[in-house]
């Protein structure tokens, strides 16, 4: 079966530091999405991406976060610097947005900044 | 804010018994996703139905849509210990079908 990649499983770090999370979407997939899990807030959506192209990032805060989709097989979210508060398990999702199919998410990156 | 919200929050049934699980939602949807999660990692997808659609099978789920009560409820029949997790419904609205995620119902089934 065709799977959604996250790199890395886990991730420890100390606040400040830069951390930078990769997803590979399945081939063919024209939407990307990025979210946040969290006990307190659920699943928060931070970007989302169509054809590679960034639509909606209204969720992501901007002084300290970023997200790119350099190439088809590429998405990226970056945070600089990192905060305590930014510790929750991120998902990549991809999909064919307008079908009656739903989207395949990673397994997730776990972060926790310290 | 949340678009969807699951209800009820935590369900613990005995395996064979039907799980119910509710969700609503406050604006206009394109369609509606459910969602399995199992240990807090990768939501699986479960079943998809759109706006003008009813009610919808896979196997032992049984979704229905009520767009009137902007409401959708998951049935699952004769539950199994395997299906302990957490489910989500995702409403998805607009031209983007950006899916927006409730709070998820934690089902446990006692074996």
């Amino acid at each position: 079966d065709a799977r959604v990649t996250q790199t890395p499983r886990d991730k420890v770090t100390e606040m400040g530091q830069e951390v930078t999370m990769r997803c590979q979407p399945i081939l063919g997939h024209n939407t990307v999405f990025w979210y946040r899990q969290t006990m307190m807030q659920g699943l928060e959506l931070l970007a989302y991406f169509r054809n590679r192209a960034p639509l909606d990032d209204s969720g992501m805060p901007k002084d300290r976060f970023s997200a790119e989709m350099p190439d088809a097989t590429l998405a990226t979210l970056k945070i600089q610097p990192s905060e305590p508060r930014d510790s929750a398990v991120y998902f990549c999702a991809s999909g064919l947005a307008g079908t009656g199919y739903g989207y395949t998410f990673g397994s997730g990156t776990r972060l926790t900044v310290v | 804010s949340q678009q969807g919200e699951e209800d009820p929050q935590a369900l613990s049934i005995q395996e064979g018994e039907n799980a119910t699980m509710n969700c609503s939602y406050k604006t206009s949807i394109n369609n509606l996703q459910w969602y399995r999660q199992n240990s807090g990692r990768g939501l699986v997808h479960l079943i998809l139905i759109r706006s003008n659609e009813r009610e919808k099978h896979s196997g032992r789920l049984r979704v229905t849509l009520d767009t009137s009560k902007k409401s959708s409820s998951l049935l699952i029949t004769a539950s199994r210990a395997a299906d302990t997790a957490s489910y989500f419904c995702a409403s998805a609205t607009g031209g983007s079908y950006i899916p927006t995620f409730g709070r998820g119902t934690s089902l446990i089934v006692h074996p």
